[in-house]
């Protein structure tokens, strides 16, 4: 089975400053796909960026980007510009690639709350 | 009402009460899912249903019971919960097809729901 780790409850960033947060995955796959989701303090869960694995290059979303190290099982999403919007709970995200098995299930880590500090 | 929507927000009830929470999705996805979101705890994915049959059911006890009437539509029957079901639940949606993008998921607010 497969399982997402967060290896940082909480974290904190000065506004406009740049924050890292880490996530490191099990699995024995080598196809799947990887996700950061945001849940602010209104409780709607949305996305902010996706990984596919076959892909070798990061994915990046305007602030948003991502360190994807595959030999490793490392996706940390880095937020360039802090901004005070940005403070919510963040959730990386695993779902396997097999279209059969596993197709729907995205497995998540216990998430990182990120404090931005004006 | 865009995307996707749960009522109620929050409910409280006894433990022999029975109570449902209601999804409704406006994307015109077909796949529909239940997750279940505990303090400190990742989030437990519960059931998933894809064009109106559970294709997923991850071991949930059966005083949770899901109800898929159409695309559109999931609930979740609620019947002799118990305390420790305190927590909130999350509904989500996808268009459920084969690419990555057909599979990214749009969750509700969620239903904050406090078992007494």
């Amino acid at each position: 089975a497969q399982t997402v780790t967060q290896s940082q409850p909480e974290m904190s960033v000065q506004e406009a400053e740049t924050v890292t947060l880490s996530c490191t995955y099990d699995t024995s796959e080598s196809d799947y796909y990887l996700f950061w989701y945001k849940q602010p303090p209104s409780r709607q869960m949305i996305l902010v960026i996706r990984q596919e694995a076959y892909k070798q290059q990061n994915a990046t979303e305007n602030r948003f980007s991502v360190n994807f190290q595959k030999a490793a099982k490392s996706f940390s999403l880095k937020i360039s510009d802090s901004q005070l919007g940005d403070a919510a709970m963040y959730f990386c995200a695993y779902r396997s690639g097999d279209t059969l098995a596993g197709s729907y299930q995205l497995t998540f880590g216990k998430g990182t709350k990120l404090s931005v500090i004006p | 009402e865009t995307g996707v929507t749960q009522t109620p927000r929050h409910l409280v009830m006894g433990m022999t009460n029975k109570k449902s929470l209601k999804c409704e999705q406006h994307l015109g996805h077909n796949a529909m899912y239940w997750y279940k979101q505990s303090a400190k705890k990742p989030l437990e994915l519960m059931f998933v249903y894809s064009l109106e049959e559970r294709v997923e059911n991850n071991s949930v006890p059966s005083r949770f019971s899901p109800e898929c009437p159409n695309s559109s539509h999931l609930f979740l029957h609620l019947h002799t919960l118990q305390p420790e079901d305190s927590a909130l639940y999350l509904c989500a949606s996808s268009p459920g097809g084969g690419t990555t993008e057909d599979n990214e998921q749009f969750f509700g607010p969620g239903t904050r729901l406090t078992v007494l």
